[in-house]
């Protein structure tokens, strides 16, 4: 079955300090793991892909398979990055449904 | 310009009685998704349609019913109501099922059993 675990439910880093927030999967087929983001008030919206390999707003994240991780990555956080960051997986070759981790709610501090 | 729209946002119901959320799109697009989010938990899916083609998850309570009329909306009944189905509701779509396929959501209707 599908299961993606996101092991903090709160993160608190301050304003220029590195961001990591994790994500580790469990799944035997080709998965394709997402980062969805929600800041206040907002709606659920997709922050990146792994097939994209694209840095957007400054994080980057890498699929490792060997580790089964999709560990999302800022080198200097900002006051705006504050948000609850859910991991998601999609399996690309069966149901194609995404399954979402718990959430991890990031306070950037001042 | 909002793109995914559900109504209400949020919904106080009693115990038992019928309760029916609606969501609409104006993105055309072929794949729409209910999940359920209770506090402090992940967003689980109940069901989703591609194009008319219902697909319900295994675990999903009999109670929870869903219709979509035409491509634009799609609606989630609960049938009776209980005091553990308090939670966001939330609707999303997607263009196509597969790789790549990004989810937009909508605001979520935040229902309260009582």
């Amino acid at each position: 079955a599908q299961r993606v675990t996101q092991p903090e439910k709160l993160l608190s880093v301050f304003k220029g300090a590195p961001v990591e927030l994790k994500c580790n999967y469990s799944y035997s087929g080709s998965p394709e793991l997402f980062w969805y983001v929600q800041y206040s008030r907002q709606r659920l919206q997709l922050l990146l892909r792994h097939i994209s390999r694209e840095s957007i707003k400054g994080f980057t994240a890498d699929l490792n398979k060997g580790e089964t991780s999709f560990h999302l990555k800022k080198p200097f956080a900002q006051e705006e990055d504050s948000a609850m960051y859910y991991c998601a997986l999609s399996d690309i070759q069966g149901a194609q449904k995404l399954v979402f981790g718990q959430g991890t709610r990031l306070t950037i501090n001042p | 310009d909002a793109m995914v729209i559900q109504n209400p946002r949020y919904q106080v119901t009693q115990f038992g009685k019928p309760v029916t959320l609606s969501c609409s799109q104006t993105l055309n697009h072929n794949v729409m998704y209910w999940y359920q989010q209770k506090s402090s938990q992940a967003p689980k899916l109940l069901f989703h349609y591609y194009d008319k083609d219902f697909n319900n998850e295994a675990d999903t309570p009999d109670n929870f019913q869903s219709r979509r009329p035409n491509t634009s909306f799609c609606f989630l009944d609960i049938r009776s109501p209980g005091l553990g189905d308090t939670a966001m509701y939330l609707c999303a779509t997607s263009r196509y099922r597969g790789e790549g396929a990004e989810a937009f959501f909508g605001q979520g209707t935040r229902l309260t059993v009582v």
